[in-house]
């Protein structure tokens, strides 16, 4: 498996407070991503980043800032969680463009938005 | 806008069958499409990848076709057995940068 871990793996908190999701790679891979996964609507690319301090915005951006100042983690932040924010988060990693496209992805964070 | 269609969306088979899992998207000019494999409360699995100049790729039982043109691909599952049951996602590069357009997924259940 690559090596990709999320923290915290489950979340309970309140609507309102700030949330931040951490994701943490091994592989020294250059891209990263953050997925939602909801019924209904599959996997969801909120936000990427290209390399350190270069981030981009995904199609469900909205209410997500993320943050990436080593290789190695890339942080999802919730300013003021809402009940709609209520998910299953993914990170993953990949070396696009090296010929080896494949994206791994780490384990997954269940956030509960009260 | 790329949007990824995955029929059917559940499937429950007997032990032994071969099966086909259908992925179709909506704009052929993809860099590559992946198949995921996601056991419940766990997180996806690559099974395969195809690059958008090649035609199949196979790996095992698992057998994965790719037609751009026409905006479709299939998995082939061969000699299904339990520890097949999963659901199987389908997802297209779309916009560079490697971003992944996922579908629905298909919810696969192999019975003894």
């Amino acid at each position: 498996d690559a090596g990709i871990t999320q923290s915290p793996r489950h979340k309970v908190t309140e609507t309102g407070t700030p949330v931040t999701l951490r994701c943490h790679q091994t592989e020294n891979h250059r891209y990263m991503y953050w997925y939602r996964q909801d019924p209904g609507h599959g996997l969801r690319l909120i936000h990427y980043s290209y390399g350190v301090k270069d981030t981009d915005k995904g199609e469900v951006s909205d209410g997500y800032s993320v943050s990436r100042s080593k290789t190695e983690d890339f942080l999802l932040t919730l300013e003021s969680a809402t009940s709609s924010q209520t998910s299953v988060y993914f990170c993953a990693i990949s070396e696009y463009g090296t010929g080896v496209d494949e994206q791994f992805f780490g384990p997954g964070t269940r956030l509960t938005v009260l | 806008k790329q949007e990824v269609t995955q029929i059917p969306a559940a499937l429950s088979v007997p032990e032994g069958e071969n099966l086909v899992l259908n992925c179709s998207f909506t704009d052929s000019a993809i860099y590559n499409l992946q198949w995921f494999r996601q056991d419940p409360g766990k997180g996806l699995t690559s099974l395969l990848l195809i690059q958008s100049s090649q035609r199949e790729q196979t790996s095992g039982r698992l057998n994965a076709s790719l037609d751009k043109s026409s905006g479709r691909s299939t998995l082939y599952i061969a000699a299904s057995q339990p520890g097949d049951s999963a659901t199987y996602l389908c997802a297209v590069t779309s916009g560079g940068y490697n971003k992944l357009i996922f579908g629905a997924g298909t919810r696969l259940a192999v019975h003894p």
